[in-house]
């Protein structure tokens, strides 16, 4: 079974231009997380959907960033314009429906801003 | 909003000595997880903790959940290389939510 993938595993931007990361849940899995680690910092929640559509956004730290998971399957994550303090690792993870809690998480896209 | 603390932030051990990471939560949770990351990687699913006053083990790592369900350890005895990375406690609360710790990171000295 594929894990989660993330696309890209870097990107280097300047303050002020776009980006989008992208996140391949594991097939089958109807929820999907986006997460944010700023160097040394906690893990941060962003966002939750369940299929397509959003459960909790409530982590999104403005209205600079943007998430779509069109068709339920894979997720983007834009954002537009950058600020230097969106560098850091996004993560994305996914989960089955039911009783289990466990998210298994993808490798994670380093954004860094210029 | 719910608030998980973790502490210490960095633990540097000494090749076959014990060391535990502790995590409290501002609010009760519906259970606790603990990740495991790499450096470089990604957080791994370790175990997740359910009912008050749980303990889990898996070989050296033992996992403890509090009677009010509000924190959380994870011990590791006789610490190896291998066990080098990052250890992230991240509790529940109503929802399936999952706030994280700072995380632990952990070095060894051989």
């Amino acid at each position: 079974e594929a894990g989660v993938t993330q696309f890209p595993s870097h990107s280097v931007i300047e303050k002020g231009q776009t980006v989008t990361l992208r996140c391949d849940p594991i097939s089958g899995h109807d929820n999907l997380y986006w997460y944010r680690r700023v160097m040394g910092k906690e893990i941060k929640f962003l966002l939750h959907f369940v299929k397509e559509s959003k459960q909790d956004e409530s982590g999104m730290p403005n209205n600079r960033f943007l998430a779509e998971r069109t068709g339920g399957t894979y997720s983007t994550l834009k954002v537009q314009p950058a600020e230097l303090e969106d560098s850091g690792v996004y993560f994305c993870a996914s989960r089955t429906s039911g009783s289990t809690d466990t998210q298994y998480f993808g490798p994670g896209t380093r954004l860094t801003v210029l | 909003g719910q608030q998980v603390m973790q502490i210490p932030q960095y633990q540097h051990v000494q090749e076959g000595e014990d060391f535990t990471t502790y995590c409290n939560s501002s609010t009760t949770l519906s259970n606790i997880q603990w990740y495991k990351q790499r450096p470089g990687g990604h957080p791994v699913f370790l175990i997740q903790l359910v009912k008050s006053g749980e303990v889990k083990k898996q070989k050296r790592l033992t996992f403890q959940f509090g009677e009010a369900k509000k924190n959380s350890s994870l011990h590791i005895t006789a610490t190896q290389t291998t066990d080098v990375g990052t250890y992230f406690c991240a509790g529940r609360g109503n929802d399936y939510k999952l706030s994280f710790g700072a995380g632990t990171t952990v070095t060894v000295r051989a």
